[in-house]
């Protein structure tokens, strides 16, 4: 298993529904996560940052963390077509000196 | 304005050649770091440096070469050993040295193509 897998998707949702983005990790990484959106041709740009057990919620973004899964995700709620671009999981290695990313899982919000 | 720059955006290297490509920021942030994306992929580490004068291999360091003489600037050398250097370079800093947990600013990147 890798370190940090997403499905690189494309996932397509229509404008104002919820957006559900996934991810897993092994036990290679640490305990803390993050999600970057990346617009094509541009750099990421980090949502949230989540270090817990549970839910965190910034605006329209909650990032959910499960430690026992093994998962984190990322929800989008009342997604707008600006919200589509790839959608970056990334986590700390078990020294801390170094983020390791996922593919990144597409996601196409339709107007 | 404050940020990360990066220069050239576009680069083209003839097979064989060394080109050098430029990462500034004006934060004042310790720690700076080079990433590579390829598509479809996510971004892998190809050094960092957490302090002036010193840097450390990532992932994915041969073929690459950096320096650190100055807190604003980490230049990234990609070598004529690199065997497939086309990609996206990302550069990014963070405000302290407590490494990855501090929040990762991106320079807009540099497209790197070898002709």
């Amino acid at each position: 298993q890798k370190e940090v897998e997403q499905n690189s998707g494309p996932l397509s949702v229509p404008e104002g529904a919820i957006a559900s983005l996934n991810c897993t990790y092994s036990d290679r990484v640490s305990q803390s996560f993050f999600w970057y959106r990346q617009y094509s041709g541009k750099s990421p740009e980090l949502i949230m940052s989540i270090y817990s057990n549970g839910d965190k919620e910034d605006g329209r973004f909650t990032a959910q963390l499960n430690k026992a899964s093994q998962y984190v995700s990322l929800l989008i709620r009342d997604s707008q077509p600006s919200d589509s671009a790839t959608y970056l999981c990334a986590a700390e290695n078990q020294a801390g000196t170094a983020l390791i990313f996922g593919k990144g899982t597409t996601l196409s919000v339709s107007s | 304005d404050g940020g990360i720059t990066q220069s050239p955006k576009y680069l083209f290297r003839k097979e064989g050649q060394n080109v050098t490509l430029s990462c500034e920021q004006n934060l004042n942030h310790d720690a700076m770091y080079w990433y590579r994306q390829d598509p479809g992929q996510g971004l892998r580490l190809i050094y960092y440096s957490q302090i002036v004068n010193d840097f450390q291999k990532g992932d994915i360091a041969e073929g690459y070469s950096v320096s650190r003489e100055k807190k604003e600037s980490f230049p990234l050398t990609v070598t004529s050993a690199q065997k497939n250097p086309t990609a996206f370079y990302l550069c990014a800093s963070t405000p302290g040295d407590t490494g990855f947990t501090d929040t990762q600013y991106f320079g807009p990147g540099t497209r790197l193509t070898v002709l």
